[in-house]
């Protein structure tokens, strides 16, 4: 089946310590996003590629940094997770931008210790 | 920018009820307004969308209605199960280049068995 697929499930990092994130898409879909989504709050999105013209939201720490090498895969790169940055990451895709359905991962949780 | 609040941040329904949450947005510009259902520990998953052109759509026991006047959006839930039981997120987004989805804080409904 055709899917959003985010590795891995559970990650557990010390504080300062860079850790990457990684996702991969079986849908072909030109847009991939990251969001952060902290306990009881609406996903927050930190960036996204439109193919491979990155996006960075305004308010995106510099502690956090994407990559895109091909259509099918994203990573997210945290360089000095703090202890603030804890929080399940999202990722999802969409075939355009605009007015288009956005197809999520299971997720992603940070643990920071 | 779009603004999305959504009512209420908490629902509980006997089975069997219906459930109604609502949102409002800001942005007349916007014609794209999907509804996520979060269960715990996974990513949102896309339940119904509708868009400006239409004032009402019905999937089983979901629908979904928008008053584009008003600048608002409902999501009903007719006959509610215990797997209803999730966190509901609405959105909004124009269709124009970079744009993002902007999320509501979420309902988190409660279906008593």
């Amino acid at each position: 089946d055709a899917m959003v697929i985010q590795n891995p499930r559970y990650q557990v990092t010390q504080f300062g310590k860079p850790v990457t994130l990684s996702c991969s898409q079986t849908l072909n879909h030109n847009v991939m996003y990251w969001y952060q989504q902290k306990s009881s709050q609406a996903p927050k999105l930190l960036f996204h590629y439109y193919d491979k013209d990155f996006n960075n939201e305004a308010d995106t720490p510099d502690n956090f940094q994407s990559r895109r090498p091909n259509t099918s895969f994203c990573f997210l790169d945290i360089r000095s997770p703090g202890l603030g940055d804890a929080a399940m990451y999202l990722c999802a895709t969409s075939p355009r931008q605009g007015q288009e359905t956005q197809y999520f991962g299971p997720g992603t949780r940070l643990l920071v210790l | 920018g779009e603004n999305v609040e959504q009512h209420p941040s908490t629902l509980s329904v006997q089975e069997g009820d219906s459930a109604v949450i609502k949102c409002t947005y800001s942005d007349s510009a916007s014609n794209y307004f999907p509804w996520y259902k979060q269960e715990l520990g996974k990513g949102p998953q896309l339940i119904i969308d509708i868009r400006s052109n239409v004032g009402e759509k019905k999937d089983q026991r979901i629908a979904v209605t928008l008053n584009k006047t008003a600048k608002h959006f409902s999501l009903h839930i007719t006959e509610t199960q215990p797997e209803d039981s999730a966190v509901y997120f609405c959105a909004a987004s124009r269709n124009s280049g970079n744009t993002p989805l902007v999320f509501g804080k979420g309902t988190r409904l409660s279906v008593i068995a």
